[in-house]
């Protein structure tokens, strides 16, 4: 069974650019969730989607948006990149009655 | 606030022994708690959970720990095995809070042959 993808697995982008970021999730997992991870700040919740709603927001600014797709798929955009959005951006799918959340290998996004 | 706490950024144990990694919580209303494990330029693994009606859940080599009085649970791994040195990441979900997870900070476990 194939885990969670990500694409891309790198990323260079010039500050006030934007960015789009791709996950598939594990074949039957409904749900997909965003975590940012900064070597300052650690891992932090972004927002989680099941059945194309989003479910659950954190505490991060407008510019951070997403959606998903029918088929579970979900994308991250970030628009107005700052240099502060450097980070390893991570996409985790899970089981419709379940908590245990399965990471992909992330993107690695760098804002110069 | 950091309601999930990692206080020991790095833990050094001898290949064989047990590695304990300990984390501690704030917030009473987090209901299940996780143990991921993550190597350099890869995603979090997951490694074991437990809900807070228990206080122990065992799978193989990795043991869990809850404490809900003292709001601590610890991950014993038992015997260490080189392969296991790696960040371990601590998480907590709330209450009524589907698949939101907050995490601790780490802890680098290395163990030595």
């Amino acid at each position: 069974k194939a885990g969670v993808t990500q694409t891309p697995r790198y990323l260079i982008k010039t500050r006030g650019q934007q960015v789009t970021l791709s996950c598939s999730p594990i074949s039957g997992h409904r749900s997909v969730s965003w975590y940012q991870q900064t070597p300052g700040q650690g891992l932090q919740f972004l927002f989680e989607y099941f059945s194309e709603t989003q479910r659950n927001k954190g505490n991060f600014p407008g510019r951070f948006s997403g959606r998903q797709f029918s088929n579970s798929r979900s994308e991250m955009n970030v628009s107005t990149l700052e240099l502060g959005d450097s980070a390893l951006y991570l996409c985790a799918s899970s089981f419709t009655q379940g908590t245990e959340a399965f990471f992909g290998q992330g993107t690695r996004l760098t804002v110069v | 606030d950091q309601q999930v706490k990692q206080n020991s950024p790095s833990l050094s144990v001898q290949e064989g022994r047990i590695s304990i990694l300990n984390c501690d919580y704030t917030n009473s209303m987090f209901d299940y708690f996780l143990w991921y494990k993550k190597y350099p330029a890869e995603g979090p693994t997951f490694l074991i959970s437990i809900s807070s009606i228990k206080d122990k859940n065992e799978d193989g080599r990795f043991t869990v720990f809850l404490n809900k009085s003292a709001k601590h649970l610890s991950l014993h791994i038992v015997p260490s095995q080189p392969g296991d040195s790696a960040v371990y990441f601590c998480a907590a979900k709330l209450s009524g809070s589907a698949r939101q997870l907050t995490f601790g900070s780490g802890t680098q476990l290395t163990v030595l042959p």
